[in-house]
């Protein structure tokens, strides 16, 4: 089945340094790419989509200078949270959506904890 | 404006017993709904689906309900395992750019 490798799984990082998270698509080509957030014991929310070649829509109130979205193939995204502060310390995952013979599939990756000191 | 609810955060049910995880939503628009499962530190993996033409679904342990007139679906798993265990998000896609919104989850524990 469809797959999405996300990397790195976990990164501790000091405050005022930047992280990229990588997802890539391994066996089919993702036009699309959501990223979401996870707070402790909270919901999934929608940070961003980024779309290959084009800049990424954001949600209300994320800021997109700090977390920068490049969709630059179309098997690859990444976001880079940058100057990172202790308050963006969360888990965040990426999703592609794939056409399916009966609708549209979902294809997570498996998360990178972010923990910023 | 929170368009898929889950408003039990965790329920405990014993194993081989039915476990019932409820979700309600406020948007019509949803073409259908999906229930996901999730390990913590891990990504969420896909359970059942049913599209909002119908009113149940069935995939071995798991059946999905859909009740339209009351916004209201609900996921059954029976019987319960241990491994059952985890956090489950009910989410719908919004037709018009495919994004999935996650109701908050609820955390089933399956108690020996």
């Amino acid at each position: 089945g469809a797959v999405v490798s996300q990397h790195p799984s976990w990164v501790i990082c000091k405050s005022g340094t930047s992280v990229k998270i990588e997802c890539r698509s391994l066996d089919f080509q993702a036009t699309t790419m959501f990223w979401y957030r996870q707070f402790p014991k909270q919901s999934l929310m929608l940070m961003a989509t980024s779309n290959e070649g084009s800049k990424a829509t954001y949600e209300q109130g994320v800021e997109k200078d700090k977390f920068l979205i490049n969709h630059a193939s179309l098997t690859l995204s990444t976001l880079t949270v940058t100057s990172a502060h202790p308050e963006d310390s969360s888990f965040y995952i990426c999703s592609a959506p794939r056409i399916m013979g009966k609708g549209v599939g979902y294809t997570f990756g498996s998360g990178t904890r972010l923990t910023v000191v | 404006d929170q368009q898929v609810k889950q408003n039990s955060p965790s329920l405990s049910v014993q194993e081989g017993r039915i476990s019932i995880l409820n979700c309600d939503y406020t948007n019509s628009m949803f073409d259908y709904f999906l229930w996901y499962k999730k390990y913590p530190a891990e990504g969420p993996t896909f359970l059942i689906s049913i599209s909002s033409i119908k009113d149940k679904n069935e995939d071995g342990r798991f059946t999905v309900f859909l009740n339209k007139s009351a916004k209201h679906l609900s996921l059954h798993i029976v019987p319960s395992q241990p491994g059952d265990s985890a956090v489950y998000f009910c989410a719908g896609p919004m037709n018009r750019d495919d994004k999935i919104i996650f109701g908050k989850g609820t955390r089933l524990h399956i108690l020996p």
